[in-house]
């Protein structure tokens, strides 16, 4: 159980294009999911907090206007890069709670990631 | 906001060789995870561990709450060891992890 998938695994877009990236939680609902990035032998950061049903919060210098999110349903957050850049190239990941897990109440479940290469 | 350190930044094993790899963290957190990172980028989710000690074949993990760190113990490494192993700490709910930078290990036949 506790499942969170992502897609797609891997895009190439071309400068200027949007790409949409989708995160879902398999077999629980989530309120609320997390997005994160992560640039080549670095850690990841948090960008965005994902809120079903509600705007979704932004880290300090993550610009929204650029990466749209929409988490319009309990099981469903979209992030859509709007007008990529070359610097956008990234390895973009989700993750989720499934609150109703006794046993792991607060345990995070990652997405397999997404890279994103902007040529 | 919570700050995670871990040490050491990299770590070259011999097969078969035992390692520990800590994590220290600056505020009480609900919620400890440590992951291995395979090179196709997929975060392994190797414990949930906010506290307490727990085993899984030649891994193990101690969280000393009260203190503010945990240790990731690595017995009889094998070369499929390698790879990045990351510290993550939250507060629990609905609030996000914050990663450490992570250890890079490097297990050589």
């Amino acid at each position: 159980g506790a499942v969170v998938s992502q897609h797609p695994s891997r895009v190439i877009c071309k400068s200027g294009t949007s790409v949409k990236i989708e995160c879902r939680s398999l077999d629980f609902q989530a309120t609320t999911m997390f997005w994160y990035r992560q640039f080549p032998k670095k850690s990841l950061m948090l960008m965005a907090t994902s809120n079903e049903g509600s705007k979704a919060t932004y880290e300090q210098g993550v610009e929204k206007d650029k990466f749209l999110i929409n988490h319009a349903s309990l099981t469903l957050s979209t992030l859509t890069v709007t007008s990529a850049h070359p610097e956008d190239s990234s390895f973009y990941i989700c993750s989720a709670r499934d609150a109703l897990r006794r046993s792991t109440f607060n345990e995070q479940f990652f997405g397999p990631g997404t890279r994103l290469t902007v040529l | 906001g919570i700050q995670v350190e871990q040490s050491p930044p990299d770590l070259i094993l011999q097969e078969g060789a035992n390692s520990t790899l800590r994590c220290n963290f600056s505020d009480s957190v609900n919620n400890l995870q440590w992951f291995h990172q395979n090179p196709w980028g997929q975060l392994i989710n190797l414990f949930y561990i906010p506290s307490g000690t727990k085993q899984n074949g030649r891994l193990s993990a101690t969280t000393v709450a009260t203190e503010r760190y945990s240790l990731l113990y690595i017995s009889s490494s094998q070369t499929t060891d390698s790879g990045v192993y990351f510290c993550a700490v939250g507060k629990g709910g609905n609030t996000p992890l914050v990663f450490g930078k992570g250890t890079r290990l490097s297990v050589i036949a």
